[in-house]
């Protein structure tokens, strides 16, 4: 059964740094592409970027760009997620996905999801 | 970036009634080389992860309804929930995948 299980909640200052991961388990790891989406609070969802493991291949939306760091370990079957420096406007639902359909591409749908990480930014 | 607009942002359906949510895309996801349009629909229900529900406009996820169908080509595509159940009280979402992909802003569905 192919699973994607994240971290637990953080809560945050403006200005601390950030790693939350999404592991993957019941398939092979480096043979699918695995993503992030965030929703702030109340409102959709946005397609932040995507790695495949097999080779480092990223890939980030222009939004998200600079703003945040995707990467991946392999060896333990783990991606993440991470900032530098947190601002109160990086509040959100994060979660993490993997395609199964599509055209092989790193844009294909999810299908499979992680449960979500609550990051809270606060002062 | 392609945007995803769609229409309405929410509406109020009574149970077993049927209910169309609206998508259109700000330029043309139909790919040439294999005749498929590039969208899929998500259905996401409070404190829940979205779930995949159709791809390639109109192909159900495994285990999907068959009262969920899509439509459409180009830049116009639509989802229908043929009768409504009270399940499918949910946030519907449409998204591109046929370049970096977008989200369409949602669709709130209400039981009447």
């Amino acid at each position: 059964e192919v699973q994607l299980v994240q971290s637990g909640a953080e809560m945050k200052k403006p200005g601390e740094s950030l790693k939350i991961s999404c592991k993957g388990s019941g398939y092979r790891f480096t043979s699918y592409w695995i993503g992030w989406v965030r929703q702030l609070p109340g409102k959709g969802l946005e397609w932040m970027g995507i790695i495949y493991p097999g080779d480092s291949d990223t890939r980030y939306s222009a939004s998200f760009e600079g703003q945040v760091t995707i990467s991946a370990d392999k060896s333990i079957n783990t991606a993440y997620l991470q900032w530098t420096s947190l601002k109160a406007s990086d509040t959100a639902m994060y979660y993490c996905g993997r395609p199964s359909y599509g055209s092989g591409t790193f844009a294909d749908p999810f299908d499979y999801w992680g449960q979500g990480t609550l990051v809270t930014v606060s002062s | 970036d392609i945007v995803m607009t769609q229409s309405p942002d929410s509406l109020a359906v009574s149970l077993g009634e049927r209910a169309t949510i609206n998508c259109k895309s700000s330029q043309n996801i139909l790919h040439s080389s294999n005749n498929k349009s590039y969208i899929a629909w998500y259905q996401q229900k409070p404190g829940q992860p979205p779930k995949l529900l159709l791809y390639w406009a109109s192909t159900r996820e495994s285990g999907v309804p068959d009262r969920f169908s899509g439509s459409g080509s180009g830049t116009d595509f639509t989802l229908t929930i043929g009768s409504l159940q009270a399940e499918d009280l949910a946030v519907y979402y449409c998204q591109q995948f046929y370049s970096t992909p977008t989200f369409g802003q949602g669709t709130q569905v209400e039981i009447k």
